[in-house]
């Protein structure tokens, strides 16, 4: 079955830049969606297909995806964007299956 | 705009089925492409995708769930369904249902517990 990667916990300054992983074999060649979820509350789409941003998501959050790696960036990084964040993809060509990655903690120091 | 809500027991007791119903509002369950899930997150842990179903009825389930899993759709009344049987605490999470274009918007979630 297929995998994706994360760090469990990544740590930035406020007003700095941070970056969450997604590892997968050849995930470039796959959509990425990459969801927040802050405590008591339902994950949020923050990036979707690599690099979109939802409507009413902050130009801050930005999404890359190539080779092996898929990368959610966060700049000007702000006390509220401390949250789980996760990876997810599909594979809508054989059972539909949803992959998710194991989830990252962002903490603002 | 679209609006997902979980309903059902909070509370299910060790081996007995665990039934849950997600209503659609503000979109069509029967949309073309759009495949309607669940999934779980235990209390402090990651999400585990539990499975999907289309409008037809054609359903993919999670292989580590299957053999206790049942996921069903009523178009006419806009909702699908999960049943999970023999349920143990290790089944204790909040469950979320959601729907699935690719990407995933999630109804809210609601905790169930397995307990005696």
């Amino acid at each position: 079955s297929y995998v994706l990667t994360q760090p469990p916990s990544v740590s930035v300054a406020p007003g700095q830049t941070a970056r969450i992983t997604c590892g997968g074999d050849n995930i470039g060649s796959k959509s990425v969606h990459w969801y927040q979820q802050k405590p008591g509350q339902a994950p949020v789409l923050v990036v979707y297909d690599d690099d979109d941003r939802p409507s009413g998501i902050p130009e801050r959050f930005s999404g890359s995806n190539s080779g092996n790696t898929a990368s959610l960036t966060i700049s000007s990084v702000e006390a509220g964007d401390g949250a789980d964040y996760y990876c997810q993809v599909w594979d809508s060509s054989s059972d539909h299956r949803v992959v998710f990655g194991g989830g990252t903690k962002l903490t603002v120091l | 705009q679209l609006q997902l809500q979980e309903s059902g027991p909070g509370l299910v007791k060790p081996s007995e089925t665990l039934s849950l119903t997600c209503t659609v509002s503000g979109g069509s369950i029967s949309s073309s492409s759009v495949y309607w899930g669940w999934i779980r997150q235990p209390p402090g842990k990651g999400l585990e995708w539990i499975g999907n179903i289309y409008y037809t009825g054609s359903t993919y389930y999670n292989p580590s769930l299957k053999s206790r899993l049942t996921i069903s759709v009523d178009t006419s009344r806009n909702q699908f369904s999960l049943k999970l049987s023999s349920v143990t605490a290790a089944d204790t999470a909040i469950y979320y249902c959601a729907r699935q274009s690719g990407n995933l918007y999630w109804g809210q979630g609601t905790l169930v517990t397995v307990s005696s």
